[in-house]
Formats: structure tokens, C-alpha cells, sequence
């Protein structure tokens, strides 16, 4: 157990909808990473906070949003989703601590199935 | 800009036989590398890393070197055991400002028959 928290483990919703996704860091980690995982694109970085700010931005669609609150949690929001936007999303922390290693910790991830 | 290349798989081997999984990467500067595990149905988890040249990064009976004349961080391990079926991930960080995030291969399944 990593100590990353994602919810839900599962989710299955239609094309056009909205989603959100939950991350809670492990306990002291200040960093929250977004990744998506599909099988043509492999393990891709979608975006990263720190202490509730936007640090970096990847491959993130312009349909796809994301947010730090106060408490250090994190919201991946995906809206007008389409069946190509089926995939394993994974949220990772890392801490100062870490920040000079660069080591971060997965979450066990979200299965989003868009029909 | 960054990549990370894994050697094609998937790859079967018998239990206690060696293992070698290659990788290699393309970075500016001087990259932290990890390997990551994917147990099936799990998350990715952080198997071994080395943040500069000549470090062995090693857990449970797994072994990378970084080379940084070979650009590669080739995993190994010397008997492996059916529990170490998996998919393996290489993967770079580097420390590019304030952006660590993750670069990583394409992943390789390995299944260890009894």
C-alpha cells in the first residue's frame, strides 16, 4: 500500500458526460501528479500541483481540468468525454523529501470505461 | 525531448531462470531513472531508482545500473520467481526546473512459468 488514495476504483459512464476523479496524497506529500494509462499511449503525465498550485502541464486535453484543495487533495474533472478518453488514470505524490530524488508514489487508480 | 525505450515483450521465462530487460533513454542533463512494477489489477509500484551516473539501484533480487556512456538502465535479476509476473516500467525524471514529472517506456509483461 502506497498511501495514495483514489476514488472511485471504477467507472463506467457515456460519451458527452462529466466525471471526477479523487486523489488523496500520501501524508506529507505536497506534489499530486496526473497519468493516464491507455494501450496506444502507454503512461502519459497529464499534470501536476504543488501545495495547490498548477506546477506542470502534459498531454492534458483542453476538456480535462484539474485542482488542489487546502487539504491537499485532488480532482481530475473530465468532461465531453469521449470513447477514446477510456483509460486507467493514476495519481501519484512525492514530497520535498523526495523532490531531490524525484520519486513518486502511485495510487492503485480509477478504470474510467466510457461507452 | 525525453524518451525512454524498452525492449520489445513480452517476455516468458521458466521459474529461476536470469532476467534481463533492457532500456534506454534520451534526456538533457542528468536524470534520475526508476524502474516501476505493475502487478495485475494494481498500481504501479517503485521497484528500485539511481539519480546519477554509476549508481545500482536494487530491491528484492532486482539490480539497474545507471549508464550514462550507454544512456541505459538494464534490469536484472538473477533467478527469477513466478510471483515477479508482472509488467515493468523504466522511466525518467529530469529535473527540469520545477516539473519532476514521469517519463516512462512502454512497458514489458513478463511471465515466469513454474
Amino acid at each position: 500500500d502506497s498511501g495514495v488514495t483514489q476514488t472511485p476504483k471504477h467507472l463506467i459512464t457515456a460519451t458527452g458526460q462529466r466525471v471526477t476523479l479523487r486523489c488523496s496524497p500520501r501524508s506529507g506529500d505536497l506534489s499530486v501528479y496526473w497519468y493516464q494509462q491507455s494501450l496506444d499511449q502507454g503512461l502519459q503525465f497529464l499534470i501536476q500541483y504543488y501545495n495547490g498550485e498548477e506546477r506542470a502541464k502534459g498531454n492534458i486535453l483542453e476538456r480535462f481540468s484539474a485542482q488542489q484543495f487546502p487539504d491537499l487533495h485532488s480532482e481530475l474533472n473530465l468532461s465531453s468525454l469521449e470513447l477514446g478518453d477510456s483509460a486507467l488514470y493514476f495519481c501519484a505524490s512525492s514530497s520535498p523529501r523526495t523532490e531531490t530524488t524525484y520519486e513518486q508514489y502511485f495510487g492503485p487508480g480509477t478504470r474510467l470505461t466510457v461507452t | 525531448g525525453n524518451s525512454v525505450t524498452q525492449m520489445e515483450g513480452p517476455v516468458t521465462l521458466s521459474e529461476e531462470a536470469f532476467l534481463t530487460i533492457n532500456c534506454t533513454y534520451t534526456a538533457t542533463g542528468y536524470p534520475s531513472l526508476f524502474w516501476y512494477v505493475q502487478y495485475p489489477g494494481e498500481g504501479l509500484q517503485l521497484l528500485l531508482k539511481a539519480t546519477k551516473a554509476d549508481d545500482k539501484g536494487s530491491n528484492k533480487g532486482f539490480e539497474a545500473t545507471y549508464r550514462k556512456e550507454t544512456t541505459s538502465f538494464h534490469l536484472e535479476k538473477g533467478s527469477v520467481q513466478v510471483s515477479d509476473s508482472a509488467v515493468y516500467f523504466c522511466a525518467l525524471s529530469d529535473h527540469t526546473g520545477a516539473n519532476s514529472k514521469l517519463t516512462f517506456g512502454k512497458g514489458i509483461t513478463l511471465s515466469v512459468r513454474p
